[in-house]
């Protein structure tokens, strides 16, 4: 297992359109993230799955976003109808334990031109 | 007013300098804290988890003072390749665990 792994890693999409992003996680940790990160700020949290149950969602998650982990394992990010606004890092953490600390992911840059 | 508050950067320090970094958290449900550094266009990662007694990780010191919702990191004798964004975050564990984090501090060590 080589942590926690995302694809793709760099998303360049004319606004309007559609996005998808993978995140693969490490394999025994139940608990997958996801966050988003712009310049100069810290992650902020997005939306979490504890299995396959999305637990919590941010209020920054607004309608045209949706994130799904149907088996419990890999766990996908949609935006529709991309703004540019969106522009962001999006990161992925998974974790065993949240007391023991989480692993990122490499993170997917989408820029929205 | 942010949940966690960092010092505001860049600090720019000399080789061999101690540097702390100063952080408070507004939420005092919080339960679990943590320093994560990253690197610039990379992912963060877990530099030390902080405990309440204090805890130390070679040139690294980390202090949590709860009643006064107050976290530290001191890096002693800094060194070039310290240079990094060091970000100071607090979990929830009655909220799924979730890390919310501060806006980070850039460290920039220079020869």
């Amino acid at each position: 297992d080589t942590g926690v792994s995302q694809n793709p890693r760099h998303k360049i999409t004319k606004r309007g359109q559609n996005v998808t992003f993978r995140c693969d996680p490490i394999s025994e940790h139940n608990r997958l993230y996801w966050y988003r990160q712009t310049l100069g700020q810290g992650p902020e949290f997005l939306t979490y799955f504890q299995n396959e149950a999305q637990l919590e969602k941010s209020r920054l998650l607004s309608d045209r976003f949706s994130a799904e982990r149907p088996k419990g394992s890999f766990s996908t990010l949609e935006i529709q109808r991309t703004e540019q606004g969106d522009s962001a890092m999006y990161l992925c953490a998974s974790s065993l334990d949240p007391q023991a600390g989480y692993t990122f992911g490499s993170g997917t840059r989408l820029t929205v031109v | 007013r942010k949940e966690v508050e960092q010092d505001p950067g860049p600090f720019n320090v000399p080789e061999g300098a101690t540097v702390a970094f100063n952080c408070t958290y507004s939420n005092s449900a919080s339960q679990s804290f943590f320093w994560y550094r990253q690197d610039c266009r990379k992912e963060p990662k877990l530099l030390m988890s902080v405990y309440s007694s204090g805890n130390e990780d070679g040139r690294f010191t980390a202090q949590l003072n709860r009643a006064s919702q107050y976290i530290s990191l001191l890096i002693r004798d800094s060194k070039l390749s310290d240079s990094a964004t060091y970000l100071c975050v607090v979990s929830f564990y009655n909220q799924g665990g979730k890390l919310i984090f501060g806006q980070g501090t850039e460290l920039s060590v220079k020869p």
